[in-house]
């Protein structure tokens, strides 16, 4: 049973630029949730996608989108890169299961953006 | 605004001894808290987790304690083993938005000497 992936692993990317990170969930599960972590801090939510809409969003620009497919996979972008945006992503699957109950939350090895 | 602190950015144990990780956070509505830990060039992996309305949860060599009227919980590592090595992420979730949202700390670089 595959676990969390993600695309690329490592990607470098100029200022004013665009990016595109995948993520494939564990299976089974119907939920992705993508955060950011800078070097030296803690991951930091910027989004959850539930039934291919944003279900809640965390204090991130409207530079920061994403998206679900039917089949639970996930995109983020970024668009007008900015040099801040350098950090690890990391996609995050879990199940819906019991609303309100708590799901646990698989996460992939993250993909390594750096913007020059 | 800081809501999950780590004010221990590293800590360094000889192996057998016990590590204690702590966090503090300021939220009432968290209502889970969670371990996770993190190794070089992987995502973070799930240790072990507690409910807000208990006090301690055990798994094997891990131990929770969470102290409410502190705000403070801490992760009890006994006995402690080279591989345990890596970086420990506490991390909450805001029980109110049902959406499991993670609020994570600074993370504690843990070192196990031989």
């Amino acid at each position: 049973d595959a676990g969390v992936t993600q695309s690329p692993t490592h990607l470098i990317k100029t200022r004013g630029q665009q990016v595109t990170l995948r993520c494939s969930p564990k299976s089974g599960h119907d939920t992705v949730s993508w955060y950011q972590q800078a070097l030296g801090q803690g991951p930091q939510f910027i989004f959850q996608y539930y039934e291919e809409e944003e279900r809640q969003r965390g204090n991130f620009p409207d530079r920061f989108s994403g998206h679900q497919f039917p089949n639970y996979s996930s995109e983020l972008n970024v668009n007008a890169l900015l040099l801040g945006d350098s950090a690890l992503y990391l996609c995050a699957s879990s199940w819906e299961g019991l609303r309100g109950a708590y799901n646990e939350q698989f996460f992939g090895p993250g993909t390594r953006l750096t913007v020059l | 605004d800081q809501q999950v602190k780590q004010n221990s950015p590293s800590l360094s144990v000889q192996e057998g001894r016990i590590s204690i990780l702590n966090c503090d956070y300021t939220n009432s509505m968290f209502d889970y808290f969670l371990w996770y830990k993190k190794y070089p060039a992987e995502g973070p992996t799930f240790l072990i987790s507690i409910s807000s309305i208990k006090d301690k949860n055990e798994d094997g060599r891990f131990t929770v304690f969470l102290n409410k009227s502190a705000k403070h919980l801490s992760l009890h590592i006994v006995p402690s083993q080279p591989g345990d090595s890596a970086v420990y992420f506490c991390a909450a979730r805001d029980g109110s938005s049902n959406t499991g949202k993670l609020i994570f700390g600074q993370g504690t670089t843990l070192q196990v000497k031989p």
